[in-house]
Formats: C-alpha cells, sequence, structure tokens
C-alpha cells in the first residue's frame, strides 16, 4: 500500500539534545512538508522541499534542520536550540505544486514529540 | 500575507445539517480546500475549489464565493464518526498550503 509512515510515533527529548524525525513516502510525490501542531491549533509550515537536494525554510524554522538526499525520505531534526519542541509533528507529501494537484497532501501518522 | 477565519467549534446533533464557515485574506487565490483530523490523526483532503460554486461529495459538499472571499464545508446526516477538526486551507503563490485553526466539530447523540 503506497503511503506516509513516520517513525517514531512517540519520542522524548532531553534538554540540549538533538533528535530526529523519519518520514519515509512511497507515492512518488516530488513535494513533502514538515508541518507542526500544537493542542487546539492549527497546522504551521517548518520546511518543505520541491525536489530532492532543495528546500526550503517555512513559517517556523527556527531550531530544525531537513535533508532531502532521496526522493522518498525527508527526516526532520529538532535541535537543541528549538527551546519549546513539545508538539504533535506532522509530515506530508504532494504530487507537485499544490494547485496544480487540487490542493491534495497526504499526511503520516505524525510523531508526538515530548521534553523530559 | 494569507489569513484565514474560521470558527473555534461547533455542536450538531446526529442526523443533522451543519455548516463550517471560512473567511480567506490571500494575495492571489489558488483554491480553497478542507481537511478532516480525528483526534491525534493524521490530517485527510475532503474537498477542493477553484471556481466559484458548489462541489458534492457523499454527504460532504463545500462551497466557494472568490467575490466574498468565503467558503464552507456543508455536512449532511451527521454521524458520531464526523466529529473531528475540519481545518480550510489555500494555497499560496509559492505552492505552500496556509492552514486555518481549525473548527472541531462534536456531534451529539
Amino acid at each position: 500500500d503506497g503511503g506516509i509512515t513516520q517513525s517514531p510515533k512517540y519520542l522524548f527529548r532531553k534538554e540540549g539534545q538533538n533528535v530526529t524525525l523519519s518520514c519515509e513516502q512511497n507515492l512518488n510525490h516530488d513535494a513533502m512538508y514538515w508541518y507542526r501542531q500544537d493542542p487546539g491549533q492549527g497546522l504551521r509550515l517548518i520546511y518543505y522541499s520541491q525536489i530532492v537536494n532543495d528546500f526550503q525554510k517555512g513559517d517556523i524554522a527556527e531550531g530544525y534542520s531537513v535533508s532531502r538526499e532521496k526522493k522518498e525520505s525527508f527526516p526532520l531534526t529538532v535541535t537543541s536550540a528549538q527551546k519549546n519542541p513539545t508538539a504533535f509533528y506532522l509530515c506530508a507529501s504532494s504530487k507537485g505544486l499544490a494547485g496544480v494537484t487540487k490542493n491534495i497532501q497526504y499526511f503520516g501518522a505524525g510523531t508526538r514529540l515530548s521534553v523530559l | 500575507g494569507q489569513s484565514l477565519e474560521q470558527p473555534s467549534e461547533v455542536t450538531a446533533v446526529e442526523g443533522a445539517i451543519v455548516q463550517i464557515n471560512c473567511t480567506y485574506q490571500t494575495s492571489g487565490f489558488y483554491g480553497l480546500s478542507w481537511y478532516q483530523q480525528h483526534d491525534g490523526g493524521a490530517p485527510t483532503f475532503l474537498s477542493y475549489n477553484a471556481l466559484d460554486g458548489l462541489e458534492e461529495t457523499g454527504r460532504f459538499s463545500s462551497f466557494l464565493s472568490r467575490s466574498d472571499s468565503y467558503g464552507y464545508l456543508l455536512l449532511q446526516e451527521l454521524q458520531m464518526k464526523d466529529s473531528a477538526s475540519y481545518f480550510c486551507a489555500v494555497r499560496d503563490g509559492g505552492g505552500k498550503l496556509i492552514f486555518g485553526q481549525g473548527t472541531e466539530l462534536s456531534v451529539k447523540p
């Protein structure tokens, strides 16, 4: 079955630690995205990538880093510079520019990150 | 910049009809989308409007008025499983989706 896989489902970070969230897709989509969701809030864009080896900052990129070495993979690292990392992190993908594909993005099941 | 406004919560009874409104401000318009998210789950795409009018998909319909920068999601024959958060979203000129804050729908028996 095609889809997006995020791991782990739950993650705990210690003070000063970097942690990496995995996102893999087998939909052959060019574009991938990372969102942060806080309780009762909408989705805020952290980073996005429209092709391999290229990515752009979203609205809240500070304290995060990404890489896009393969089309299928778009890992997100939450660095120690992110002082309030506790949130629900969602990875998404789309065929290409949102407008071309009816703005459809496909989401993974998310990773819930907490600080110890 | 882009911004979207939608009610924070709506309550309705099983079998009823409910409308969730969304107003937006964008520099350029590239379509209005709706997503559903059950508690703790992944958002899933529901509908998309690029032109004025009503789009129907089963019990769900979505409406758009570009002149009013307004759209709504209409859910008919509500079921308990429809209890979820619903997000409207618009695309900006760079291809990114901007999401509203979400409307939490509670369906009561």
